[in-house]
């Protein structure tokens, strides 16, 4: 079974702090991704990952960076939370199979709120 | 660009009835994938059922089926013999080879005992 983890179910922040979300998969996926999911708007990806210190933006990357140094674990930061960045957060991998098309699992993801 | 649309923002069904959730997608791409993912209220997201563009059958696992009509563009999922379980959010879901995958706003369905 293709296991996704996420460091914290909840996490409670201020502004202005620096925040680390860090994701973690067992399946030797070459590819990771993070969204975030908020009502009304669906989920949206932020950044993804093809490659051990690759990275691509996605659609909504503004404010967030994020880090691939070991293939099983990718993180996103948030350098200066902001409210507007309170959010549920959802990391997924995939097996570099179909050509892009692959099917992305997901990890239980990461209620964040920014007081 | 590729665009997912879900037109039904919630559904019910009497449990053990069969239950479909529509979804219709855009895309000028030939090679695309169409994914379907559950959603309960603890927030996991997980994978159902794949589609590919050149699949000549439709999908099917266990409980699940995608009805695929790709003139029609459309890739409804059917669930039969519904369970108290599947009370939860449905998400239809397209990549076109890009490892981008794009999400309808999803179909709330609650199964009634």
């Amino acid at each position: 079974d293709v296991k996704v983890t996420q460091s914290s179910r909840y996490l409670v922040k201020r502004t202005g702090e620096k925040v680390f979300l860090e994701c973690v998969q067992d399946m030797d996926h070459e590819n990771m991704f993070w969204y975030r999911q908020d009502p009304g708007l669906g989920l949206r990806l932020i950044y993804f990952s093809y490659d051990v210190k690759m990275k691509e933006k996605g659609d909504i990357p503004e404010g967030y960076s994020v880090s691939r140094e070991k293939k099983e674990r990718f993180s996103l930061i948030l350098e200066s939370a902001s409210t507007n960045q309170t959010s549920m957060y959802l990391c997924a991998s995939s097996l570099s199979t179909r050509g892009g098309k692959e099917t992305q699992y997901f990890g239980p993801g990461t209620r964040l709120l920014v007081l | 660009a590729q665009k997912i649309t879900q037109t039904q923002p919630g559904m019910f069904v009497q449990e053990k009835e069969a239950v479909t959730l529509d979804c219709t997608y855009d895309t000028s791409d030939p090679s695309y994938g169409l994914f379907w993912y559950k959603q309960p209220s603890s927030g996991e997201m997980i994978f159902l059922i794949y589609q590919g563009s050149y699949d000549q059958q439709n999908a099917t696992e266990g409980r699940y089926s995608l009805n695929f009509q790709k003139a029609r563009k459309s890739a409804n999922l059917v669930i039969s013999a519904s369970q108290l379980g599947d009370s939860a959010m449905y998400f239809c879901a397209m990549t076109i080879s890009n490892y981008k995958l794009t999400f309808g706003k999803g179909t709330l369905l609650t199964v009634n005992p």
